[in-house]
């Protein structure tokens, strides 16, 4: 079974900082979606980012970017120049590609950004 | 916003009660999904359903009873819940059940006396 961790419960950055996020995937298929989702106060869940495994390239979104790590199965989010409207909680997902039934989160990191 | 509207907000109800939550798309969407998310947690994958037909129930008790009466809809039944049902309860959907993100609501935030 497909399984998505998220090891840092909370994290904190300065304003303006960078910060990167951690995500693990345990998974014995060789192509599936990866995406990062933030949910703010509002509790609404908003894409952030998404990856494709077959392609090499890590994906960027403005001030977001992964580092994504294939062999290692490790996907992570790295916010630069993070501003106070960041902070919420990020969750990673894995979307299989053979079975589009399984679209998996993990448990959620919590982003504090101090001013 | 994202196009899909949950309700009710919040939900109180004790453990004889029964009600429903209620998820609407209005995105042309084909596939709708209903999600458990509970503090420190994965999102729990409770259902699935493509094009109104069920494609995946992720071993959920029968006290969920989903329905999907079009591509539009989709609603979860509760009934005999536990004070472990307790929980934000979110509905996404999705183009299909293809590579394509999906979109979320804001949730239903139950509590279960």
């Amino acid at each position: 079974a497909q399984t998505v961790t998220q090891s840092q419960p909370e994290m904190s950055v300065q304003e303006a900082e960078t910060v990167t996020l951690s995500c693990t995937y345990d998974t014995s298929e060789s192509d599936y979606y990866l995406f990062w989702y933030k949910q703010p106060p509002s509790r609404q869940m908003i894409l952030v980012i998404r990856q494709e495994a077959y392609k090499q390239q890590n994906a960027t979104e403005n001030r977001f970017s992964v580092n994504f790590q294939k062999a290692a199965k490790s996907f992570s989010l790295k916010i630069s120049d993070s501003q106070l409207g960041d902070a919420a909680m990020y969750f990673c997902a894995y979307r299989s590609q053979y079975n589009f039934n399984k679209f998996y989160f993990g448990s959620g990191t919590k982003l504090n950004v101090k001013p | 916003e994202t196009g899909v509207t949950q309700t009710p907000r919040h939900l109180v109800m004790g453990m004889t009660n029964k009600k429903s939550l209620k998820c609407e798309q209005h995105l042309g969407h084909n596939a709708m999904y209903w999600y458990k998310q509970s503090a420190k947690k994965p999102l729990e994958l409770m259902f699935v359903y493509n094009f109104k037909e069920q494609t995946e129930n992720n071993s959920v008790p029968s006290r969920f009873s989903p329905e999907c009466p079009n591509s539009s809809h989709l609603f979860l039944h509760l009934h005999t819940l536990q004070p472990e049902d307790s929980a934000l309860y979110l509905c996404a959907s999705s183009p299909d059940l293809g590579n394509t993100e999906a979109f979320f609501g804001q949730g239903t935030r139950l509590t279960v006396v």
